[in-house]
């Protein structure tokens, strides 16, 4: 089945911790994104990959980071992480070329305390 | 740059009711549209898409039309279900440097039997 895979799926952390968020996907894309949900504010994007070893900043990507060593495998890490980073954060996957189909992880509920 | 924006929820309609959420876009250039669902616990799916003026985007009962004139992409459905019920999220993706998606801020709709 044809699947992007996060997790955890909650998270519960306190200021200042190191966390890693892991996404994987199954279907060869070479584009992968990651974006968080906030009420209103609809998903905006933080970072984003065209291929391994190729990232690039999105929209908000202040106080994130990412690393693309696998194809399969995009993470997301947060190195000190702060209450304005709560949030609903999905990884998405996309073949890369324009107009494509986003196909999107179930979630990870991130709560910094 | 690039915006979107749809019309604020929550929309509550009984059963078999006319479905209707406007949304309306920015951009710089000729950006393909987007309807995503995201049902409760889950992570997006795309609904139905166009990719230029005039396209008609089909799929489960909605339809959206692409309207350049009018920069608008509105979503209808004829007679909605209770299963219907979901956030709508309107979106484009305009680059070609990488498949980002630039999304509304989400329209949550209930559904009453």
């Amino acid at each position: 089945e044809a699947q992007v895979t996060q997790n955890p799926r909650y998270l519960i952390t306190v200021t200042g911790k190191k966390l890693t968020v892991t996404c994987s996907q199954n279907m060869n894309h070479e584009y992968m994104s990651w974006y968080r949900q906030d009420p209103g504010l609809g998903l905006r994007q933080i970072y984003y990959s065209m291929n391994v070893e190729v990232t690039d900043k999105g929209d908000v990507p202040e106080g994130y980071k990412v690393s693309r060593k696998e194809k399969r495998n995009f993470p997301l890490i947060l190195e000190s992480p702060s209450p304005n980073q709560t949030s609903l954060y999905f990884c998405a996957s996309s073949l890369g070329a324009l107009n494509t189909e986003a196909f999107f992880g179930q979630g990870t509920r991130l709560t910094v305390v | 740059g690039n915006s979107v924006t749809q019309m604020e929820g929550p929309v509550t309609l009984s059963e078999e009711a006319f479905l209707t959420i406007n949304c309306t876009y920015t951009a710089t250039g000729y950006p393909s549209l987007f309807w995503y669902v995201q049902y409760p616990g889950e992570g997006l799916q795309l609904l139905l898409k166009a990719t230029k003026a005039d396209d008609k985007g089909s799929n489960k009962g909605f339809e959206a039309t692409y309207r350049k004139e009018t920069t608008s992409f509105h979503l209808e459905k004829g007679s909605v279900q209770v299963s219907d019920s979901a956030v709508y999220f309107c979106a484009l993706s305009e680059s070609a440097a990488g498949n980002k998606l630039t999304f509304g801020g989400g329209t949550r709709v209930l559904v009453k039997p």
